[in-house]
């Protein structure tokens, strides 16, 4: 039961270049988010996906952009990439937009913009 | 900003002791859900509180919900080093939001000692 899993888990890249995190889950679950964690911000929402094709912004949505064309994958690009993107980024998923649902979160992605 | 406030930042207990960590938040909510991450891991969710709730309890978990002064605290009871972590809450709208989304604290760092 793999559940939610992120990769690479650690990432090193430099100024300008594009880079892409993956995210796969295993449950169909219909909704999918992408977080980044800051220290002094806590947790802030970039992208969230409700379904395959249906991507809509978060709070934080400038400098990335996301697909979905699979209900099970929900990659995150960074298309030029910038110092102050530094960050751990999470995905996570719930069963649906229902205000009680769980989200689960995936094990994380350490992102160094040098 | 919806984003609720956990106060203290860190607490230090030793095994046995209880921990109480509180949340403040600004706006209306449907719902307040508790989150825990260990270091270098993704969040777990521990807890949601209904806003017609005031008390909840899980295993060693008490959570309780004063929609008046828009607070909630959390308390572990009989602390054990397992559960050193970083412990979230989050909030989740009633209005204006189409979507379940959740809007984290900073979190308290919680330390318990042998």
């Amino acid at each position: 039961d793999a559940g939610i899993t992120q990769s690479p888990r650690y990432k090193i890249t430099e100024t300008g270049r594009q880079v892409t995190l993956m995210c796969h889950q295993t449950w169909s679950h219909s909704y999918m988010f992408w977080y980044r964690q800051d220290l002094g911000h806590g947790l802030r929402l970039i992208y969230y996906s409700a379904a395959a094709d249906i991507t809509d912004k978060g709070e934080v949505p400038d400098g990335y952009v996301v697909s979905r064309s699979k209900t099970e994958n929900f990659p995150l690009t960074l298309e030029s990439a910038t110092r102050s993107q530094t960050s751990v980024y999470f995905c996570a998923s719930s069963v649906s937009a229902a205000h009680t649902d769980t989200q689960y979160f995936g094990p994380g992605t350490r992102l160094t913009v040098l | 900003s919806q984003q609720g406030e956990e106060d203290p930042q860190a607490l230090s207990i030793q095994e046995g002791e209880n921990a109480t960590m509180n949340c403040s938040y600004k706006t209306s909510i449907n719902n307040l859900q508790w989150y825990r991450q260990n270091s270098g891991r993704g969040l777990v969710h521990l807890i949601l509180i209904r806003s017609n709730e005031r008390e909840k309890h899980s295993g060693r978990l008490r959570v309780t919900l004063d929609t008046s002064k828009k607070s909630s605290s959390l308390l572990i009871t009989a602390s054990r080093a397992a559960d050193t972590a970083s412990y979230f809450c989050a909030t989740v709208a009633d209005r204006g939001s189409t979507l379940g989304r959740l809007y984290f604290g900073r979190g308290t760092q919680l330390t318990v000692w042998p």
